[in-house]
């Protein structure tokens, strides 16, 4: 049982590339989640997905797009990378929005020079 | 603004002594009160949570205190061990706009 499955674990990339982070579920989940961790600042949303086909953004989605492939796969995209989107991220995904109980991957770190 | 204020940021505790961690919170909506832990290289999981209705939760050596009128609520660590050292997550959830507030974080190191 993989619960939360987040490729890739580690990217480098420079100034202006662009990249997907992937995410994938097999819990049968509704609602889907990408958060980034930096240092002091906790878990901040970036975008969420509460069914198939829906996305809304949460507290810090500039540079950011979403997809919600399927039920089981939500993908992070970066168009244009910038330093200050050096962080960890987290795909997350809860039984539905009413839950407040994720599961969380275990985390893509990115490094932007 | 950080809706949900965590401390301490770090915490050093020796082995089989109390850990506490606090979180004050402003927003009266929310409604349900989950404890993360999150080991290095791995994403958090949740490891306690409470409902405002109560006062106190236990499971195991993990207790959540909760004080409504102050808008405050704690977690307790007893007997803490070496396993317990990871970074921990107060949260806070509101069921009306279904919307989950993170803590900042506190990094607690249990020393032999």
């Amino acid at each position: 049982n993989a619960g939360v499955t987040q490729t890739p674990k580690f990217q480098v990339l420079k100034t202006g590339q662009s990249m997907t982070l992937q995410c994938a579920q097999d819990m049968n989940h509704n609602s889907m989640y990408w958060y980034r961790q930096d240092p002091g600042m906790g878990l901040r949303l970036i975008y969420y997905s509460a069914s198939e086909g829906t996305t809304d953004k949460g507290e810090v989605p500039n540079g950011y797009n979403v997809s919600r492939l399927n039920k089981r796969e939500f993908s992070l995209r970066l168009e244009s990378a910038a330093p200050s989107q050096t962080s960890v991220y987290f795909c997350a995904s809860s039984e539905n929005r009413a839950s407040g109980e994720l599961f969380f991957g275990e985390g893509s770190r990115l490094t932007v020079l | 603004q950080q809706q949900v204020k965590q401390s301490p940021q770090s915490l050093i505790v020796q082995k089989g002594g109390i850990s506490i961690i606090n979180c004050a919170y402003e927003n009266t909506a929310f409604d349900y009160f989950p404890w993360y832990q999150q080991f290095p290289g791995k994403g958090p999981a949740l490891l306690i949570a409470i409902r405002p209705d109560v006062s106190e939760k236990k499971e195991g050596r993990f207790t959540i205190s909760f004080n409504k009128s102050a808008k405050q609520f704690s977690l307790h660590i007893m007997d803490s061990q070496p396993g317990d050292s990871a970074t921990y997550f107060c949260a806070a959830f509101e069921q009306g706009n279904e919307k989950l507030t993170f803590g900042t974080g506190t990094r607690l190191t249990i020393i032999p």
